[in-house]
Parts: C-alpha cells; structure tokens; sequence
C-alpha cells in the first residue's frame, strides 16, 4: 500500500520569504500522480500544484513550485515570496495513474507566516 | 470552473438518528466521487469511492452499513450517517473527479461538519 510522509507538523518563515515544505512517498506503482493541497481555516481544501510521475520537468505554478525526486521518492514543496494569505495547512498526497481511486493524503503541515 | 458544493455545511443531530449529505459537481460530470473523513487537527481519510450507477467501495474499516452511499446520476453522491452516534461527530469532505479529460485531480467540496450530540 502507498504511504505518504510529512515529517513537519508545522513550519514558520517571514513574509516575503522562501520556505520548502517535505514530502516523502512510497508506492511500488509506475504510474502516479502527486499533488499538494492547501486546507485554510475554512477547511476547503484547493489544489496548490501536481506532478506526473512520468515527467522529469518539476511542476511549477507561479509562486510554488516542486522539486520531484522520483528515485528518492521525494516530493518537496517551495513557496517563494511567501504571503499572509498562504497560512494554511498543506497536504501532500498521492494517487495512482488513472484517478480511480482516491487520495492518500500525508499528516500536514501547518504553515505559518510570520508578518 | 471543477466546482463542487456540499450540503448542509453544518448539522447538528440527535444520537440514533440518520444524517443525509449531499455532495454535487456544478459544472462537470463526475463519473467517480469519493468521500473522505477529517478529525480534528488531522489529515484527511478515504473512506469510500462512489461510482456512478454502481455500488459503493469502502475504505477497509469502514462499515457500509452506516455509511450509505447513493451516486444516482453524474452530478450528485449522497452520504448517509444512520444510527449516528457521538463518535461519528467529525467533518465529512467529498470530492469528484472529471469523467474525461484531467482524471486524476480531484475538486472536494467546502465539506459538511457533523456534531452529533
């Protein structure tokens, strides 16, 4: 069964500033997706970034950005510029190819930012 | 657009009574939804895939007899607590997945939290 890691309960970083939140996997799958997602206190959860396993490139969406290790089956988040409004918890989470079934999620980490 | 809506948001119910959730996709077919269970300050669980037109699968665990779940059509699962007791207070997510094109992202619903007292 696939398994997903993150081994930080919580992490702090100025505004402005750059912070990387871990996330490790296993799974003995070839084809899988990875994601992050952010729950705010409103508790709804939003989809922050994805990655194909079978891309090399690391994905990138404006501010974030991953740093996929597939051999070391790592999965690493970076938040640049870091924003008031990106405190939050962020989950890692992992699905095989295919989308039929559901997510496996990591324990989050909660994200504060100080002002 | 991948909007998913649930209701109620919040319900509060009397120990032996059942509890019906509803989650829709507003603007896309969901072939497939699943419904996951989040405790306090803790991550979020699968606990059962629904299939349009098909039968449930339940999260190890999970009793499908209190846990009813009903994907009628491509745009609507329901999630009913029967029996519920205090224990089954939690906040209950669902989320949908597209029948074509992007398969693998999931769009959840701004979730349901359950008290039962």
């Amino acid at each position: 069964a696939q398994t997903v890691t993150q081994s930080q309960p919580e992490m702090s970083v100025q505004e402005a500033e750059t912070v990387t939140l871990s996330c490790t996997y296993d799974t003995s799958e070839s084809d899988y997706y990875l994601f992050w997602y952010k729950q705010p206190p409103s508790r709804q959860m939003i989809l922050v970034i994805r990655q194909e396993a079978y891309k090399q490139q690391n994905a990138t969406e404006n501010r974030f950005s991953v740093n996929f290790q597939k051999a070391a089956k790592s999965f690493s988040l970076k938040i640049s510029d870091s924003q008031l409004g990106d405190a939050a918890m962020y989950f890692c989470a992992y699905c095989a190819g295919g989308g039929a079934d559901g997510l496996t999620f990591g324990k989050g980490t909660h994200l504060i930012i100080q002002p | 657009g991948a909007v998913v809506s649930q209701h109620p948001s919040r319900v509060i119910c009397k120990s032996g009574t059942s509890v019906k959730i509803e989650c829709r996709s507003l603007d896309f077919q969901a072939t497939t939804m699943f419904w996951y269970r989040q405790f306090p300050k803790q991550s979020l669980m699968l606990m059962a895939t629904s299939n349009e037109g098909s039968k449930a699968t339940y999260e190890q665990g999970v009793e499908k007899d209190k846990f009813l779940i009903n994907h009628a059509s491509l745009t609507l699962s329901t999630l009913t607590v029967t029996s519920a007791h205090p224990e089954d207070s939690s906040f209950y997510i669902c989320s949908a997945r597209p029948g074509q094109g992007d398969l693998e992202t999931q769009y959840f619903g701004p979730g349901t939290r359950l008290l039962v007292l």
